[in-house]
């Protein structure tokens, strides 16, 4: 089973900064097979980027997604009030496991 | 719109069991593979288990393999999932996902709201 480590936990910031989310895996996941979520409060996770890189319908392009083999990131350009949520990295290239979670919170 | 809607969660006792329901609208339910995912109180994500299309092909993680049963009627355009067994650690939030191809291996495009287990004497 592929363990996906998710960090920081907590990600501190204010609105209008960047951040960078990391997903380590613990061996090479093939063909990029890694998906990203963003969780809300109360709600359901959303998808904003599969295949390791690709937006999601609707996402805007402040979300983008790099990496490749056992390191990925989620970047968020300029944060807005609604982007403040739990970040979640699945991988899909050896069965389904899922990341424990980047909480990126408001400084 | 898609919309999924599980129903069927509740207070169960342990080594108890529920069926889980989950209605498909605003797309063709049957050309797509279908999963339930969950979610305990405070956690992270765990995949559970996923159907083929068809309901000819299920799949499950280790945690749960031989006491959850995946089914779906296509004709109903609903999703299931009976759960045996029941122990204090499958309390969750359990939600329905979208699979965006006929594939298991693959990521959930839809999400619906979840129906929360509880499993507790």
């Amino acid at each position: 089973e592929i363990v996906l480590t998710q960090s920081p936990a907590t990600l501190s910031l204010s609105p209008g900064e960047r951040a960078t989310l990391s997903c380590r895996a613990s061996q090479s996941i093939s063909s990029n097979y890694l998906t990203w979520y963003q969780q809300k409060p109360g709600q359901a996770p959303r998808l904003l980027i599969y295949g390791a890189s690709s937006r999601a319908t609707g996402i805007p392009d402040r979300f983008s997604g790099s990496g490749s083999a056992t390191d990925f990131t989620l970047t968020i350009n300029r944060l807005e009030p609604e982007d403040f949520a739990v970040y979640y990295c699945q991988q899909y290239g050896n069965s389904l496991t899922f990341g424990g979670g980047t909480k990126v919170e408001i400084k | 719109e898609v919309e999924l809607l599980e129903s069927g969660g509740g207070l169960i006792q342990p080594g108890g069991s529920l069926r889980l329901s989950c209605t498909a609208s605003g797309f063709t339910f049957s050309i797509y593979a279908m999963s339930w995912v969950r979610q305990a109180p405070g956690k992270g994500l765990e995949w559970v288990s996923t159907i083929s299309a068809s309901g000819g092909s299920t799949y499950y993680a280790d945690s749960v393999k031989g006491r959850f049963t995946i089914s779906r009627d296509n004709s109903k355009n609903t999703l299931y999932v009976q759960m045996t067994s029941l122990r204090a650690e499958d309390t969750a939030v359990y939600y329905c996902a979208k699979v965006p191809r006929d594939f298991w291996r693959y990521y959930f495009d839809y999400w619906g709201q979840g129906t929360l287990v509880t499993v507790s004497s």
